[in-house]
């Protein structure tokens, strides 16, 4: 079946440390691929996303690239801020729906 | 301008109640969908509907009835309320065959 395996959180960083937030599925066929941001007491916002291996998504400083070998989409950032503490998901797209890894706390303190 | 908007934020109610959550998008897509996120934040879609008709319902107890009277709204209405329904549900809405969704603001719903 499809599915969508992040790592655990909570993850803590200090200010301006080095991010990896690892994201692997499982899918039949070729799904377009994203990484949505839950900041505090909101909704899901869209923060970047790729449609076919190889393909790289970039936003806001956060990188990460559809690597069909490996069945990948790992979320990275060069250096954080506070204000990017947040719950990060990983989410593939079957016909008709998303569907979310469990999600990653980041916690990044100043 | 709100893109997806969610009401009401907060609804606290009594087990064997019913109540309804409201949902409106305002960017013209033909596809809205309800997610329910546990107390774990792990999120799982309820419903899906594509121009007023459904087509995803992910094994949802009949107690949840979404209605949707034109595309641009997508309605929950909540049955005979049990503690396990407490969670927050998230509206969003995507045209079809484009994977991004557009995510309310959520509505915390909280069962005693």
């Amino acid at each position: 079946g499809n599915s969508v395996t992040q790592m655990e959180g909570p993850v803590t960083l200090s200010e301006e440390a080095f991010l990896t937030i690892n994201c692997t599925y499982t899918a039949t066929g070729y799904p377009s691929l994203f990484w949505y941001v839950q900041y505090p007491g909101e909704g899901l916002q869209l923060l970047l996303k790729a449609t076919k291996a190889d393909d790289k998504g970039s936003n806001k400083g956060f990188e990460a690239t559809y690597r069909k070998e490996t069945t990948s989409f790992h979320l990275e950032k060069g250096s954080v801020q506070v204000s990017d503490s947040a719950v990060y998901f990983c989410a593939l797209t079957v016909p008709g729906k998303l569907i979310f890894g469990q999600g990653t706390e980041l916690s990044v303190k100043p | 301008d709100t893109a997806v908007s969610q009401t009401p934020k907060y609804l606290v109610t009594q087990m064997g109640n019913d109540k309804s959550i409201k949902c409106e998008q305002n960017l013209g897509h033909d596809t809205m969908y309800w997610y329910k996120q546990d107390s774990k934040k792990f999120l799982k879609i309820m419903f899906s509907y594509n121009n007023k008709e459904l087509i995803i319902n992910e094994t949802v107890p009949n107690r949840f009835s979404p209605k949707s009277p034109d595309k641009a709204h997508l309605n929950l209405h909540i049955n005979s309320l049990e503690l396990g329904d407490s969670a927050v549900y998230f509206c969003a809405s995507s045209q079809l065959g484009d994977g991004e969704q557009f995510f309310g603001p959520g509505t915390r719903l909280t069962v005693l």
